[in-house]
This record gives structure tokens, sequence and C-alpha cells, in this order.
């Protein structure tokens, strides 16, 4: 089956750095999603991508869509610490099934 | 508007009860889902409803039961469940309808105990 790999597996970072995850697949995607989690919470949708080489902003979070549509990338500038969660990579194919990436653990220090 | 409603928000339950997670959406999405998520894992799929029918069936044992009454609503009927059930029962929708470029977006969840 389709797998994502969702790279790191966690973070530990100071207040105002910069973070960069990522999410690499042996299979194509048409849409890559990125969710944030917090602890007892479902995910919320932070950014959606559809169109291969796309790169999209939302406030201080910069995703692209990989242009082997293998990939995709998710960039928090200046960290905060609410930024604190669990961060999802999805991918979707053409037939509706989202795929998870295992998750990045973001933990930032004030 | 683009909120999916879970309730309850938590449960406890015993092995030989019987008990209902339910589901609400008004955005007119067609394609509901639930999934299962133990603790910093990701979720994974156990349904898929599409215009209330059901699509997927992840190989999800016969104690969890899933219903679509209408295209808002999604229910999880629980019976016998085991300790090993216990996790964050999470509910999606999307437009479906074969939609490519569509998101999913999640309930906050029912946090289920089994005891």
């Amino acid at each position: 089956g389709q797998q994502l790999n969702q790279s790191p597996q966690s973070m530990f970072i100071q207040e105002g750095e910069d973070v960069s995850m990522n999410c690499t697949s042996s299979s194509i995607f048409n849409t890559w999603l990125w969710y944030k989690q917090d602890p007892g919470e479902g995910p919320v949708l932070l950014i959606a991508l559809y169109k291969a080489g796309e790169l999209t902003s939302n406030g201080r979070l910069t995703a692209q869509f990989g242009i082997t549509r293998k990939d995709s990338f998710l960039n928090i500038s200046a960290s905060i610490p609410s930024d604190v969660g669990i961060y999802f990579c999805a991918g979707r194919t053409s037939y509706g099934k989202l795929t998870f990436g295992q998750g990045t653990i973001l933990t930032v220090h004030p | 508007d683009t909120e999916v409603t879970q309730t309850p928000k938590h449960l406890v339950m015993g092995m030989t009860n019987k008990k209902s997670l339910k589901c609400e959406q008004h955005m007119g999405h067609r394609a509901m889902y639930w999934y299962k998520q133990k603790a910093k894992k990701p979720p994974e799929l156990m349904f898929v409803y599409s215009y209330e029918k059901l699509s997927i069936n992840e190989s999800v044992p016969s104690r969890f039961s899933p219903e679509c009454p209408n295209s808002s609503l999604l229910n999880l009927h629980l019976h016998a469940l085991q300790p090993e059930d216990s996790a964050l029962y999470l509910c999606a929708s999307s437009q479906g309808g074969g939609q490519r470029n569509t998101e999913a977006f999640f309930g906050q969840g029912t946090r289920l105990t089994v005891v």
C-alpha cells in the first residue's frame, strides 16, 4: 500500500526559530494536505495543495507540492509557543483515500 | 462554516455495553469518514461513506457498525468492544462525489475508553 515518510519525527526548537518538515512517498498524489493536531483534539487543516509545484502560504506557514507529486514540505517561520503540537502530512489519490504521514512532534521552548 | 461536530467528547463503556458515536456536518459534503487514532500515531481509516452509501470498509471488526442516516449525519455503533479499542475516534467529511481537489475536515473526536 501507499506510505508516506514524514520527517523529522520530532523537533525541539527555541521560540523565534524557523521550522521545516517534509513528507516523501513512492506514490503519486493529487492533493497534499497539512494538519496540526493538539492533544485530545481533532486534526485542523492548515494548508491544502492541489497542483505540482504549487507554493502556498497561510500566515507564518508555507507549504509546497513537489514537482514529482511525490513529496511536500511545510515551513513555519518565527515559531511561537502555540505552534506546539503534532503536524501530519496527508496525501490524497484520485480514489479519495487519505494517506497520513507518521507525524512530526514539535516542541517550542520560550 | 467548516465545522464537523462529534458527540460525545468522552465515552467510557464496559465490554458488554452498546453505545453510539455521532457526527454531523452542514457543509453539504457528500463523503464522510470514520478514523481511529491511537496516541501520537496518525489517524487510521475505518470507513468511508460516499453519497450515504458505504464505499470503503478497511477490514474493521464487526463490533464496529457504521450508519449514515442522511447526508449530514454519520453514526458509529459500538458493541462488545475490547480494551484495545480504546482510542480517539475521529469523524471527517469532504466534498466527495469524485472531486479531485477536496479538503477533509475533522471533528474534535470522541475519546473512547473501554473498561
